[in-house]
């Protein structure tokens, strides 16, 4: 299986601020990377899916990158409603796996 | 717009079978541009996936489950099912249905609301 390993598990920012997520996996998965934004009692939301490519609705204050198999998660300046839990997927093959999530606090 | 809905009991004995539906709208489970898939989330934790099917009906599960879950589609094509035997505490979760569709990059694009479902002794 591939393992997705998240990093931070935690972060507190303030609006405006710019925050980063990374997931790294245990192999090549190419760009077949997700990332998801879920609300306490909501359904995970994608956001950005191939790694970099934003979902229709999505802020453009949300991008994605990939180097290897280290994945990025950016927010260029936090939003109040950017508060969550965020989750980076892998589906390059099954069984598909999630990382274990970053939870984000704001300030 | 695709909608899905979880659908079953909320309450499971241990040792019996989890049973659940999900109702699509907007799409059918025949179309072969998405797979349909459950995960779930046990409380306070992270995503957890159980499995996927194909319209082919090819299914592909989780190696840690594969042994009690099965997924499959009814005949009508607007409805998937899970169906995990055996259940114990552990199994206790807010169970989701999703799309994982090749127009979102493959990614998990359209989620029910989720259904909590505990398992009792």
């Amino acid at each position: 299986d591939i393992q997705m390993t998240q990093s931070p598990s935690s972060v507190s920012a303030s609006v405006g601020d710019r925050v980063t997520i990374t997931c790294r996996a245990s192999q090549d998965i190419s760009n077949w990377l997700a990332w998801y934004h879920q609300k306490p009692g909501k359904a995970p939301k994608l956001l950005i899916s191939a790694a970099s490519s934003l979902q229709s609705g999505v802020p453009s204050t949300f991008s994605g990158s990939a180097s290897g198999t280290d994945f990025t998660l950016t927010i260029s300046s936090l939003q109040p409603e950017d508060f969550g839990t965020y989750y980076c997927q892998q589906s390059k093959s099954f069984p598909i796996t999630f990382g274990q999530g970053t939870r984000l606090e704001i300030q | 717009q695709v909608q899905l809905q979880e659908s079953g009991p909320g309450l499971v004995k241990a040792s019996e079978t989890l049973s659940l539906t999900c109702s699509v709208s907007g799409d059918s489970v025949s179309s072969g541009s998405s797979y349909w898939g459950w995960i779930r989330q046990p409380p306070g934790k992270g995503l957890e996936w159980i499995g996927s099917i194909y319209y082919s009906g090819s299914a592909y599960y989780d190696p840690s489950l594969t042994s009690r879950v099965t997924i499959s589609v009814a005949t009508s094509k607007t409805q998937f099912f899970l169906n995990l035997r055996s259940v114990t505490a552990a199994d206790t979760a807010v169970y989701y249905c999703a799309r994982r569709a090749s127009s979102s990059g493959w990614g998990y694009d359209s989620w029910g609301q989720g259904i909590l479902v505990t398992v009792s002794s």
